[in-house]
């Protein structure tokens, strides 16, 4: 099993510019979750996906950001004009299921740097 | 909602000392405690979990217990070693819930 796997694992943008952050799931995993961290506010979730469909995108902190799922092996995390706060460790996660105890699996993640 | 409190860092200790990382939750009902350990550069990775009141949680000499009473799930090891320097994350997941509640995190260094 590769794990949760991300890329690209060192990004850095302009402010203004468009960001694009990918995630494969580990295979048979249903949910997948973003995660950013940042020494100010640590682990802050951004947004939930079950079964490839958003259930809860509360922790997004701006309409700069968007998340999709087109398939169960795939999702993304856009910054749309990306700005020098933006700048943190990016997490994908997943895990099995809905509602059971089982824990989350995290890939290395993306880490952000917006001047 | 559910909230995790997990010691302040940085700790720093000696190769060979005993380490506790205290942590206490809050939850409705009786949630899934895990430990997660992230090392530099890398993501966080589950060291431990325990599921309900009284399980014992181990893993590469890590232990910690579901104590319902005291509502913890306090870290320890008996001798830390140089390789155990990482951050460490206390997290609880309610009953029948997505979201992992994750604590601040605990950084350790271990000096040989």
């Amino acid at each position: 099993d590769a794990g949760v796997i991300q890329s690209p694992r060192h990004e850095v943008t302009e402010m203004g510019q468009e960001v694009t952050l990918r995630c494969k799931p580990i295979s048979g995993h249903n949910s997948l979750f973003w995660y950013r961290q940042t020494m100010m506010r640590g682990l802050e979730l951004l947004i939930y996906f079950n079964n490839n469909v958003p259930i809860d995108d509360s922790g997004m902190p701006e309409d700069r950001f968007s998340a999709k799922m087109p398939n169960a092996s795939f999702s993304t995390l856009k910054i749309q004009p990306s700005e020098p706060r933006d700048s943190a460790v990016y997490f994908c996660a997943s895990r099995p299921g809905q509602g059971d105890n089982s824990p989350l699996h995290f890939g290395n993640g993306t880490r952000l740097t917006v001047t | 909602g559910d909230s995790v409190t997990q010691m302040e860092g940085p700790v720093t200790l000696s190769e060979e000392a005993f380490l506790t990382i205290n942590c206490t939750y809050t939850a409705t009902g009786y949630p899934s405690l895990f430990w997660y350990v992230q090392y530099p550069g890398e993501g966080l990775q589950l060291l431990l979990k325990a599921t309900k009141a009284d399980d014992k949680g181990s893993n590469k000499g890590f232990e910690a217990t579901y104590r319902k009473e005291t509502t913890s799930f306090h870290l320890e090891k008996g001798s830390v070693q140089v390789s155990d320097s990482a951050v460490y994350f206390c997290a609880a997941l309610g009953a029948g819930s997505y979201q992992l509640t994750f604590g601040k995190g605990t950084k350790l260094s271990v000096i040989p």
